[in-house]
C-alpha cells in the first residue's frame, strides 16, 4: 500500500512557539492531502484539506491563521501550528490519496503535539 | 448530535469469542462506509470498505443498512491481535467529507 511519513513524530514546545509538522507522501504523488486532528478518546476530526498548489480548504471551526498548511509540491505538505497553546496539544494526523484509491485515505504516522 | 455515533466500549472479550460493533451515522447523503482500525497512540489502517450487500473478510464481517443508517462489524474467533479501537467512516461524495466515529475500543484477553 501507499505509504505516507510525517515528521516529526513526537514534539513538546512552550507556549507561544511554532511547530511545523510535515507529510509526506514516499511512492505516489498526492494532489491532495487531509490534516486531522484527534483529542484523547475523541473522534479524528478533519482540520483542513491541503491542495497542491492552491490554498488549503478550512472546515469550519479552524482558524486558517493559526494553522497554516502549505502544500508546494506532490508529495509535501507542513502543517504550521504558530503561537501554540497548551489547548492546542494533540495528536495531529494527515492522510493522502492514490489516484486510483478510490475513497481509501492513507494515514501518516500522526504527530504528537504537547505544548507547555 | 454527533454525525458518526458508536458505542465506546470498551468490550473485553475471551480469544475465540464472536463480537459485533455497531455504529449509526446521521447524514442520509453518505455514499461510502469504512471500518478502520487503530491501535494505541498510532495512525488509523483501513481494515474494511463496507458494501450494502454485506462483505466479509476472513474473521470480519461489515453489514450496512441504508434505511436505518446503521453499521455493523462482525469479528469471529478473535485473537489477542484483535485488540484494538474500531472507528466507523461514513464519506460524502469527496474524500473531504469522511466522518470518523470516536471509536470502539475492544481487549481480547487469553
Amino acid at each position: 500500500g501507499a505509504v505516507v511519513s510525517q515528521h516529526p513524530s513526537r514534539v513538546i514546545c512552550k507556549s507561544g512557539t511554532s511547530v511545523k509538522i510535515e507529510c509526506r507522501s514516499l511512492d505516489f504523488q498526492a494532489t491532495t492531502m487531509f490534516w486531522y486532528r484527534q483529542f484523547p478518546k475523541q473522534s479524528l476530526m478533519l482540520m483542513a484539506t491541503s491542495n497542491e498548489g492552491s490554498k488549503a480548504t478550512y472546515e469550519q471551526g479552524v482558524e486558517k491563521d493559526k494553522f497554516l498548511i502549505n502544500h508546494a509540491s506532490l508529495t509535501l505538505s507542513t502543517l504550521t501550528v504558530t503561537s501554540a497553546h497548551p489547548e492546542d496539544s494533540s495528536f495531529y494526523i494527515c492522510s493522502a490519496t492514490t489516484p486510483g484509491s478510490y475513497n481509501e485515505q492513507f494515514f501518516g504516522p500522526g504527530t504528537r503535539l504537547t505544548v507547555l | 448530535r454527533k454525525e458518526v455515533e458508536q458505542d465506546p466500549g470498551p468490550f473485553n472479550v475471551p480469544e475465540g469469542a464472536t463480537v459485533a460493533f455497531n455504529c449509526t451515522y446521521s447524514n442520509s447523503a453518505s455514499q461510502s462506509f469504512f471500518w478502520y482500525r487503530q491501535d494505541c497512540r498510532k495512525e488509523p489502517k483501513l481494515l474494511m470498505s463496507v458494501y450494502s450487500s454485506g462483505n466479509e473478510d476472513g474473521r470480519f464481517t461489515a453489514q450496512l443498512n441504508r434505511a436505518s443508517q446503521y453499521i455493523s462489524l462482525l469479528i469471529r474467533d478473535s485473537k489477542l491481535s484483535d485488540s484494538a479501537t474500531y472507528l466507523c467512516v461514513a464519506q460524502g461524495y469527496n474524500n473531504n467529507d469522511m466522518r470518523f466515529g470516536a471509536g470502539t475500543r475492544l481487549t481480547v484477553k487469553p
